[in-house]
């Protein structure tokens, strides 16, 4: 079965500790990742994705097949970085399965 | 700036009395979808259009038809409102159908019913 699971419903870590939100998928082609932010009262975002290999606001994201992991990470939290974090998935422009498969979210909350 | 635009940002029906939710987008994107979002979850997809080409996910009710006049404009109705469709509803975009597309997204319709 598709699936994407982000086993936190909560994450609150400190200003300026490191965050690392979790993301499992199933997948039996070769999927696309993506994280995608929702800051208080602003719209759904992409944050970014595994194709890009890109750092975006300070977090990075590295697609480990091995594991079916793409956990994101930031090495020191700040407070604007509060918000609800989904990781989503889809499959590839080989690959007829083209909607995006999004987890539960995590809301994270950084501590002043 | 191009955007996606969806109105009301806040709709209140009546129990069963059909209701219209608006999109629109000044991306020129090939695709426009609808999403269900209820609280604290993630969103739902319930259908898209790949231009003109209209595609409904296999456990959207019934009860929620879209309508998709030209490339800009995407209408959401839902013809006999129960409770249980209380949410937010969020409009996106994307240039392509592939998962390397990035979605772009409204800022959503929150829809009551009493």
């Amino acid at each position: 079965a598709q699936r994407v699971t982000q086993p936190e419903k909560l994450l609150s870590v400190f200003k300026g500790a490191p965050v690392e939100l979790k993301c499992n998928y199933s997948y039996s082609g070769s999927p696309e990742l993506f994280w995608y932010v929702q800051y208080s009262r602003q719209r759904l975002q992409l944050l970014l994705r595994h194709i890009s290999r890109e750092s975006i606001k300070g977090f990075t994201a590295d697609l480990n097949k091995g594991e079916t992991s793409f956990h994101l990470k930031k090495p020191f939290a700040q407070e604007e970085d509060s918000a609800m974090y989904y990781c989503a998935l889809s499959g590839s422009s080989m690959d007829s399965n083209y909607q995006l498969i999004w987890g539960a979210g995590t809301k994270l909350i950084i501590k002043p | 700036d191009a955007m996606v635009i969806q109105n009301p940002r806040y709709q209140v029906t009546q129990f069963g009395k059909p209701v219209t939710l608006s999109c629109s987008q000044t991306l020129n994107h090939n695709v426009m979808y609808w999403y269900q979002q209820k609280s604290s979850q993630a969103p739902k997809l319930l259908f898209h259009y790949y231009d003109k080409d209209f595609n409904n996910e296999a456990d959207t009710p019934d009860n929620f038809q879209s309508r998709r006049p030209n490339t800009s404009f995407c209408f959401l109705d839902i013809r006999s409102p129960g409770l249980g469709d209380a949410a937010m509803y969020l409009c996106a975009t994307s240039k392509g159908l592939a998962g390397t597309y990035e979605q772009y997204f409204g800022p959503g319709t929150r829809l009551t019913v009493t």
